[in-house]
């Protein structure tokens, strides 16, 4: 089966550093979504992008936050200045049509540790 | 708004046992249901979904999961488990509408499966 894949699986940095979570959706997907987890916490949602654009997103996406399509191939998550409460297992996931039901298809995750 | 509560954080079974991990959930609407699994650092699989079509969902690697309106439960079921079942599992309600923004997950189950 296909796959989304995730890089780095583990990142470390400094409150207050920029961070970039990047992801490679399946390759005819066209709608992207970021998903995290919190240690202890149920699976949020942060954003969806489809057609160069953000479809929606969550409270949680705030002007911290910023999704890119840089390439046509990776989707990238930057953080501009990390908090603690950022700390968090970030999930990336593609699906082909629109929506939740359809199948999403996650990558394994970016564990972010903001120190 | 809606929501979705598994009602067990761990399970803990033998092989060659049956699997029960429950989920109840709570919607305005007629929704959308999932279980999803995810392996050590592996990304969140799709075990199966439900529609509104048949109540009795068959998924992947012998699972499968009955809604049950009345009871507003939709639970996860395997005759009979086997050591790589063992994973954390999490059950998600989607309202009709398809936005992923929607997807509420559980908390997750962490199944372990004993020689």
């Amino acid at each position: 089966e296909p796959e989304v894949t995730q890089t780095p699986s583990h990142q470390v940095t400094q409150m207050g550093q920029e961070v970039i979570l990047r992801c490679v959706p399946i390759s005819n997907h066209l709608y992207f979504y970021w998903y995290r987890q919190i240690l202890g916490q149920k699976v949020e949602f942060l954003v969806s992008f489809y057609n160069n654009e953000i479809s929606e997103k969550s409270e949680i996406f705030d002007d911290q936050f910023s999704v890119e399509r840089p390439d046509g191939s990776n989707f990238t998550l930057k953080i501009r200045s990390t908090k603690l409460e950022d700390s968090a297992m970030y999930f990336c996931a593609s699906s082909r049509r629109q929506g939740a039901n359809e199948k999403l298809f996650f990558g394994s995750g970016t564990q972010l540790s903001v120190l | 708004a809606q929501s979705v509560t598994q009602l067990d954080s761990h399970v803990s079974v033998s092989e060659g046992t049956p699997v029960l991990l429950r989920c109840n959930y709570s919607s305005s609407y007629s929704p959308s249901l999932f279980w999803y699994v995810q392996h050590p650092n592996k990304g969140l699989q799709l075990l199966l979904k439900y529609t509104s079509a048949a109540t009795l969902v068959k998924g992947i690697n012998g699972f499968e999961a009955e809604f049950k309106k009345s009871e507003t439960s939709f639970h996860l079921t395997k005759p009979s488990a086997h050591m790589s079942d063992a994973a954390e599992y999490f059950c998600v309600v989607s309202d009709p509408s398809g936005s992923a923004r929607q997807l509420t997950f559980g908390s997750g189950t962490q199944l372990t499966v004993l020689p």
